[in-house]
């Protein structure tokens, strides 16, 4: 594809629900990172793959979290027992191979998720 | 500029004028460094980068410039147009914590006036 997509482009979920946000990352990209973004603030790191496995996940808040890359191309972020908290922007971006100084991260266009 | 709670930091500029964005990066041992532009409702987008080595990289209509003993890094935007309007974040890298985690400032919002 042409750059990283996300979906949805927004999530709207009740108090305690289960939510999975996807992202496709550029095809050939072995690096993808999951941040949350809150309004005006820069992007927070949760979780960096390289290719099908967590290389780190300190980011992630706490065990309502996960994300997989099974295949080491989409990625899912998985969050059980939404709170009110939890709303912000999820943004993915991927990069060819992981250290920034070599290569540029890609982001998504992110998914804006909203906990009632 | 640094963000203070959840009030960012804006700047508005004359269409036309010359924009100066800065940032105070906290890591001394930070030896690379981004800046990223991030239009309404866009994922951060790659302006331009330096590299502790350098104290100034140029682009296209962009400057950046590093003064390392006072951790400080500006964004000079020539001419700016419309399509300049936008939130910058700069981010900083350091080995020495880890190769591939980026830190984030808080950003600044970028107002052309017509």
């Amino acid at each position: 594809g042409a750059g990283v997509s996300q979906t949805p482009s927004n999530k709207v979920t009740e108090k305690g629900k289960y939510v999975e946000l996807r992202c496709d990352p550029i095809s050939g990209h072995t690096a993808l990172y999951w941040y949350r973004q809150s309004l005006g603030q820069g992007p927070e790191f949760l979780i960096y793959f390289q290719g099908t496995g967590a290389a780190d996940d300190s980011g992630l808040p706490n065990d309502r979290f996960f994300a997989v890359r099974p295949e080491g191309s989409v990625s899912t972020l998985k969050i059980q027992r939404t709170e009110r908290g939890d709303s912000a922007v999820y943004l993915c971006a991927s990069s060819l191979t992981g250290t920034p100084r070599l290569d540029t991260q890609y982001f998504g266009p992110g998914t804006r998720l909203t906990v009632l | 500029g640094e963000s203070v709670g959840l009030h960012l930091p804006t700047l508005s500029v004359q269409e036309g004028d010359n924009s100066i964005i800065n940032c105070a990066y906290s890591n001394s041992a930070s030896d690379y460094f981004i800046w990223y532009k991030q239009e309404s409702g866009k994922g951060p987008q790659f302006i331009i980068d330096i590299r502790s080595n350098m104290d100034k990289r140029q682009g296209q209509r962009v400057t950046v410039l590093l003064n390392k003993t006072v951790k400080h890094l500006s964004l000079q935007i020539a001419a700016t147009q419309p399509g300049d309007s936008a939130v910058y974040f700069c981010a900083e890298n350091s080995p020495m914590d880890s190769n591939y985690q980026l830190i984030w400032g808080a950003g600044t919002k970028l107002i052309i006036k017509p």
